[in-house]
């Protein structure tokens, strides 16, 4: 059981490039989500994913796209990256909310710098 | 909207009780947790309790809540130097389902043997 895993764990970009950050878990859980990390600024959510089919914006969606792509997978793609972008980003998972404690599990994290 | 407040850092001596405090403004119905991220790894789920509660133990771990103050601590005993860490206090609420939670920048713990 490998819980919430993320590839990669590092990566440097150029201004103006693209990638996408993969994430996945073997929890069956409902929920995923994907925040960034900056220092003095706690994690801040960029998008979430209530239940497989649906996506939805969090506090700093700007300059980033979501898939859910299964049950287990969620990707964030950065289109074009700006160094603003630079950060550390974490993919979590829960069984889901509705109503409840939202027990989230997180993953490694990836660090992504934008040069 | 939500805010959730800590302070930044607290060091202490190996043995001793830490108290690490977290303050949140949201008034309805709440989950208020405590999250550990050791160096360099994702973050680690400790402990959550209800806004309908005071106090949730857990072996070393104690939560209190104080409603009124909106005030929320986590109380370490006997802290040892692997719980060296960055703390972080988060809430989710009934406004959005509790689907989202809300982070605040979290307490660097530093003990010393």
């Amino acid at each position: 059981n490998a819980g919430v895993t993320q590839t990669p764990k590092f990566q440097v970009l150029k201004t103006g490039q693209s990638m996408t950050l993969q994430c996945a878990q073997d929890m069956n859980h409902n929920s995923m989500y994907w925040y960034r990390q900056d220092p003095g600024m706690g994690l801040r959510l960029i998008y979430y994913s209530a239940s497989e089919g649906t996506t939805d914006k969090g506090e700093v969606p700007n300059g980033y796209n979501v898939s859910r792509l299964n049950k287990r997978e969620f990707s964030l793609r950065l289109e074009s990256a700006a160094p603003s972008q630079t950060s550390v980003y974490f993919c979590a998972s829960s069984v889901s909310a509705s109503g409840r404690a939202n027990e989230q599990f997180f993953g490694p994290g990836t660090r992504l710098t934008v040069l | 909207g939500e805010d959730v407040e800590q302070s930044l850092f607290l060091s202490v001596r190996e043995g001793d009780s830490s108290v690490i405090n977290c303050t949140y403004t949201d008034s309805s119905s709440t989950y208020l947790y405590w999250y550990k991220q050791e160096p360099g790894a994702g973050l680690q789920l400790l402990t959550y309790i209800f806004s309908n509660m005071d106090m949730k133990q857990d072996q070393r771990l104690t939560v209190l809540l104080n409603k009124k103050d909106k005030h929320l601590s986590l109380r370490i005993a006997d802290t040892q130097t692997g719980d060296s860490a960055i703390y972080f206090c988060a809430e989710s609420n009934r406004n959005t389902g509790f689907q989202k939670l809300v982070f605040g920048t979290g307490t660097r713990l530093l003990v010393s043997p």
